[in-house]
């Protein structure tokens, strides 16, 4: 079936650094694409969306671009701080009669002080 | 904080058991999806609901089943507990095709 997967299972980067994690989807069809953050013992947390119409799109402190052309979706995370260390998930909105979102495995980005 | 709810946060139950797990939406949202996350692993679609009626359904077998409330809260269901159901259950509250917003999740232990 279709999938999303992420490329990089842990990122480490340096506090203050920029942070880009990155992500493949395989469903050319879908348009719309989320990024979550998930920290230990919690529900996924809502970061960012795109959809299939734009290549960016900037928010606080982060950035979502899509490249449909290769299928590719990235995070950026400027000024990375210690708290943005977490799980982040690519997730890719499937509508077939209902609509459900197909998550990756995830990566891992830690921060180092 | 995303204002969805889940009771209870840990449940512990043995193999063949049956267990209910409870959302409630957050305020104006219509539809809640239910997922499973495995350790290190995404979370997994099981089934939606939407006016109190099953919307959609992943590759679940039907010992998972749940409920709609007219309040949008929801149950999930999860009969003749397996030692492979023990995860993370999420619950995610939306006014339908919108942004789902999760709650903090249900960890089940089937030992």
């Amino acid at each position: 079936g279709e999938s999303v997967g992420l490329h990089l299972p842990t990122l480490s980067v340096q506090e203050g650094d920029n942070s880009i994690i990155n992500c493949a989807y395989s469903n050319s069809a879908s348009d719309y694409f989320i990024w979550y953050k998930q920290e230990s013992g919690k529900g996924p947390q809502f970061i960012i969306d795109i959809r299939s119409n734009m290549d960016k799109r900037q928010g606080q402190r982060v950035t979502v671009l899509l490249n449909k052309t290769v299928k590719h979706l990235s995070l950026q995370i400027a000024a990375t701080q210690p708290g943005d260390s977490a799980v982040y998930f690519c997730a890719e909105l499937e509508v077939s009669g209902t609509y459900k979102y197909i998550f990756g495995t995830g990566t891992r980005l830690k921060v180092l002080a | 904080e995303t204002g969805v709810t889940q009771s209870p946060t840990h449940l512990i139950k043995t193999r063949g058991q049956q267990v209910t797990l409870r959302c409630s939406s957050q305020s104006g949202h219509n539809t809640v999806s239910w997922y499973q996350q495995a350790l290190g692993q995404g979370p997994q679609f099981i089934f939606q609901y939407y006016r109190e009626e099953e919307n959609g359904r992943g590759n679940f077998p039907p010992r998972f089943s749940g409920l709609q409330f007219p309040n949008y809260s929801s149950e999930l269901n999860v009969n003749a507990l397996e030692l492979d159901d023990s995860a993370l259950y999420l619950c995610a509250s939306s006014r339908y095709q919108e942004t789902q917003y999760f709650g903090p999740g249900t960890r089940l232990l089937v030992l």
